[in-house]
């Protein structure tokens, strides 16, 4: 299968700075990312769709200018969590959609956010 | 919209004794259906997918899964569970544009 790396791992930063995560496909292009965001022993919840060279598409409820999406090439998304607050701790995954047509979304490692 | 639920929030067997997770889901059309599993502080794992054919669907790990249209379940099984398999699971419907819903997640432990 294909790999996505997401980096980094954890991160530790204090209220109101930004933290930038990204999230690369190392073996394959994906002109369509996607973003989570999962809470302790809860499921996913997708909070946006990242396109290549355009805006990405936010789920209702995700506040957009909180969280910055840039999907610059055909490898790299990145997050950046704005102003960052205690409430915004979380992990958060992405998944990358191979463009040669694999079925199956492949998803980074997570990264552990606590904002203190 | 499509969904999928898992009724159970654990399951926990003996190690060597058969695991079985349930999943059951709603679509309008074919389902594409995932199983994933994720480790403590880890990302998804996929498993084993259904998108037509045979309706039971073999997948890493020793894992299976039968897909019933008539009862709308997609369950998860491995006919001897290991200690290793003790992990979250999550079943998985796929939407327009790739996008996926998941189940809440099903905790599987396997005791020794």
């Amino acid at each position: 299968g294909a790999v996505v790396s997401q980096h980094p791992s954890w991160v530790i930063c204090k209220s109101g700075t930004s933290v930038k995560i990204e999230c690369r496909s190392l073996d394959f292009q994906a002109t369509t990312m996607f973003w989570y965001r999962q809470f302790p022993k809860q499921s996913l919840m997708l909070m946006a769709t990242s396109n290549e060279g355009s805006k990405a598409t936010y789920e209702q409820g995700v506040e957009k200018d909180k969280f910055l999406i840039n999907h610059a090439s055909l490898t790299l998304s990145t997050l950046t969590v704005t102003s960052a607050h205690p409430e915004d701790s979380s992990f958060y995954i992405c998944s990358a959609r191979d463009d040669r047509g694999w079925t199956e979304a492949f998803f980074g490692q997570g990264t552990r956010l606590t904002v203190v | 919209a499509q969904s999928v639920a898992q009724p159970e929030d654990q399951v926990n067997v003996a190690e060597g004794n058969p695991l079985t997770v349930k999943c059951t889901y709603s679509v309008s059309g074919n389902p594409y259906l995932f199983w994933y599993v994720q480790y403590p502080n880890r990302g998804l794992q996929f498993l084993l997918k259904y998108i037509t054919g045979d309706n039971l669907v073999k997948g890493s790990y020793g894992f299976e899964a039968e897909f019933n249209k008539s009862q709308t379940s997609f369950h998860l099984k491995k006919p001897s569970a290991l200690v290793s398999d003790s992990a979250l699971y999550f079943c998985a419907v796929r939407e327009d544009d790739y996008k996926l819903s998941f189940g809440a997640g099903t905790t599987v432990t396997v005791r020794a």
